[in-house]
């Protein structure tokens, strides 16, 4: 059982590149969720999915965008990465409203 | 809006002794949830333990147990007998009744001496 899986890694980019992190997960949760940590800041929401096709904001969505064509994927892409975006992204998901939240491993994410 | 607040950036624990982590929150809501995450080296974000507000009964899981005080808006975890492998950066989160953000709190890390 993979559970929840997040790709790549660790990257590092450049500023200015478009860079897309993946997230996958095998249980068929409807919901799933994007979020950064950084020092002093815990986890923030920066975006989240509540079906496929139906995203909305969280705390700190500038600068990103997210689709949600199948359910069980949730990419989060950067579209001209800038050095405050250098951070961990961590991916999640849940089977509703109620139900607890379950992470992915995370990306370490290096904007140059 | 909620707020989640971690007063103590670290802590430290002599294998197999208790210590407590503290949480407080800021809601004006009466229906939520509260957790407690773990985040070892790996950075793994691991769920320790969960509370809803509606349940007077504090959440227990083996070694984790909580002091869930509704009125004055705190949310603190006793680990029991501790051990090596205790060691993390845990988190407190809140989460309202009916939405799925969940606020984090700052994180303790927490370090166990042999």
């Amino acid at each position: 059982d993979a559970g929840i899986t997040q790709s790549p890694r660790y990257k590092i980019t450049e500023t200015g590149r478009q860079v897309t992190l993946m997230c996958h997960q095998t249980w068929s949760h409807s919901y799933m969720f994007w979020y950064r940590q950084d020092l002093g800041h815990g986890l923030r929401l920066i975006y989240y999915s509540a079906a496929a096709d139906i995203t909305d904001k969280g705390e700190v969505p500038d600068g990103y965008v997210v689709s949600r064509s199948k359910t069980e994927n949730f990419p989060l892409t950067l579209e001209s990465a800038t050095r405050s975006q250098t951070s961990v992204y961590f991916c999640a998901s849940g089977m509703d409203e109620v139900e607890t939240q379950y992470f992915g491993p995370g990306t370490r994410l290096l904007v140059l | 809006a909620q707020t989640v607040t971690q007063s103590q950036p670290e802590m430290s624990v002599q294998e197999a002794e208790t210590v407590t982590l503290s949480c407080t929150y800021d809601t004006s809501e009466s229906d939520y949830y509260l957790f407690w995450y773990k985040q070892p080296p790996s950075r793994q974000m691991i769920l320790v333990i969960r509370q809803e507000a509606y349940k007077q009964q504090n959440a227990t899981e083996n070694r984790f147990s909580v002091n869930f005080q509704k009125a004055a808006k705190s949310f603190s975890l006793k680990i029991s007998d501790s051990q090596l492998g205790d060691a993390a950066m845990y988190f407190c989160a809140y989460r309202s009744k009916g939405a799925q953000k969940l606020v984090f709190g700052q994180g303790t890390r927490l370090t166990i001496n042999p």
